[in-house]
């Protein structure tokens, strides 16, 4: 059974830029969270979503991030415009829905690095 | 404020050695769960157990055991006779009932094990 699966692994932009990460989830898996992890830190939720809901978005700096799952399958995590202080590795995981015990699958992660 | 602590940043030791990894949480809720990741320098997250919180009882499995004490809110995590391969960061995770039971992660203790 194929893992989650992202895309690119690795981005380097300069400041300023729009970019874009893609994050396929565990075929059947309804949740799928975004999480961001700085340098020396553990990971931190940036957005859940329950199919193509977002159900907690509270810790997403909305002025420049937004995120988006079509049809509940498939997400894309967006900034627009990137600041120093984006560059960190962002991941994706995720799990099935209605179970408390909730397995989280996380995926490699997109290193970001903002020039 | 920070539910997950992991007081110990880095950790070194020499191989066969035994380790403990601290960890101590925080939540009112009754219904929880605690979790242990790995993440090795590929920086993969590598699930390695789940206790809910209704479960005390001490759990090994191979070189690994994990103490689960509600009195004291502690999720210790110990290796056994280590080995180079367990180098890696060690992340200890919160999952409630009233955050959709998104994990919450302390910030890891690094450990680094020496031949």
């Amino acid at each position: 059974e194929a893992g989650v699966v992202q895309s690119p692994r690795y981005k380097i932009i300069e400041k300023k830029q729009p970019v874009a990460f893609w994050c396929n989830p565990i075929s059947g898996h309804n949740t799928l969270y975004w999480y961001l992890q700085n340098l020396g830190q553990g990971p931190e939720l940036l957005i859940r979503y329950e199919n193509e809901e977002a159900v907690d978005d509270s810790q997403l700096p909305k002025d420049r991030f937004s995120a988006e799952r079509l049809k509940g399958v498939d997400s894309t995590l967006k900034i627009q415009p990137a600041e120093l202080g984006d560059s960190a590795v962002y991941l994706c995981a995720s799990s099935l829905s209605g179970t408390e015990s909730n397995e989280q699958f996380f995926g490699p992660g997109t290193r970001l690095t903002v020039l | 404020a920070q539910k997950v602590t992991q007081a110990q940043t880095e950790i070194s030791v020499v191989e066969k050695e035994d380790v403990t990894l601290d960890c101590v949480y925080e939540t009112r809720d009754t219904t929880y769960y605690l979790f242990w990741y790995k993440q090795p320098p590929s920086g993969e997250l590598v699930f390695l157990i789940r206790r809910n919180s209704f479960d005390e009882q001490n759990e090994i499995s191979g070189r690994y055991s994990w103490n689960f004490q509600k009195s004291t809110s502690s999720f210790n995590f110990t290796i056994t006779a280590s080995q180079v391969v367990d180098s890696a960061v060690y992340f200890c995770a919160l999952s409630e009932a009233n955050s959709g039971y998104a994990l919450n992660f302390g910030k890891g203790t690094s450990l680094l094990v020496t031949p």
